[in-house]
């Protein structure tokens, strides 16, 4: 079993919609949880952190999670096209250590 | 604020030659450094974790020798990939978690732009 599992994409949603991402991780002791948003070429950019069961909402965006389930996502609201990109899920482990999922490619149609 | 650069940002070698890599944190100090690397379509691999003024720590499968990492001072991380071979072509970027006071949480990590190794 994958530390981070991703669903690979590609996740295709019409602008305006909502685009909902989702991510499983297998360490029941890790603590923190990003979605980085990743432009192809790019390195990584941080969109949000989430620690707490429950939701938290930035913007258009919200995070979700489940600590007992084991399960974070990412809803992105009034989805536009600029949002077209790979998100990657990444768990911090012990030792301080993020782990990345594989990423899931999200296209969104105009 | 929170800005982390590589240099350089792409790099061409022949197979058998090294290959320095820096990572540098330009307005905060960063006690941990990460390098990581990523093949195309794929997710990033941490490599290793770089403390500064100790070893860095590699993970399962990393050549230490080969992927040499120096973390000599607060703001400088280098990475130096030793008799460089086609299969280490990747796209390389490290991390810089901030020592205090600029991280929103514990555990983020600012992200340098990478650096694209092609060895021929």
């Amino acid at each position: 079993q994958k530390e981070v599992e991703q669903n690979s994409g590609p996740l295709s949603v019409p602008e305006g919609a909502i685009a909902s991402l989702n991510c499983t991780y297998s360490d029941r002791g890790s603590q923190s949880f990003f979605w980085y948003r990743q432009y192809s070429g790019k390195s990584p950019e941080l969109i949000m952190f989430i620690y707490s069961n429950g939701d938290k909402e930035d913007g258009r965006f919200t995070a979700q999670l489940n600590k007992a389930s084991q399960y974070v996502s990412l809803l992105i609201r009034d989805s536009q096209p600029s949002d077209s990109a790979t998100y990657l899920c990444a768990v911090n482990q012990r030792a301080s250590k993020i782990i990345f999922g594989s990423g899931t490619r999200l296209s969104i149609r105009p | 604020g929170a800005v982390v650069s590589q240099h350089p940002s792409w790099v061409i070698c022949k197979s058998g030659t090294s290959v320095k890599i820096e990572c540098r944190s330009l307005d905060f100090q960063a006690t941990t450094m990460f390098w990581y690397r990523q093949f195309p379509k794929q997710s990033l691999m941490l490599m290793a974790t770089s403390n500064e003024g100790s070893k860095a720590t590699y993970e399962q499968g990393v050549e230490k020798d080969k992927f040499l990492i120096n973390h000599a001072s607060l703001t400088l991380s280098t990475l130096t990939v030793t008799s460089a071979h086609p299969e280490d072509s990747s796209f390389y970027i490290c991390s810089a978690r901030p020592t205090s006071g600029r991280a929103k949480s514990y555990n983020e990590q600012f992200f340098g732009p990478g650096t694209r190794l092609t060895v021929l």
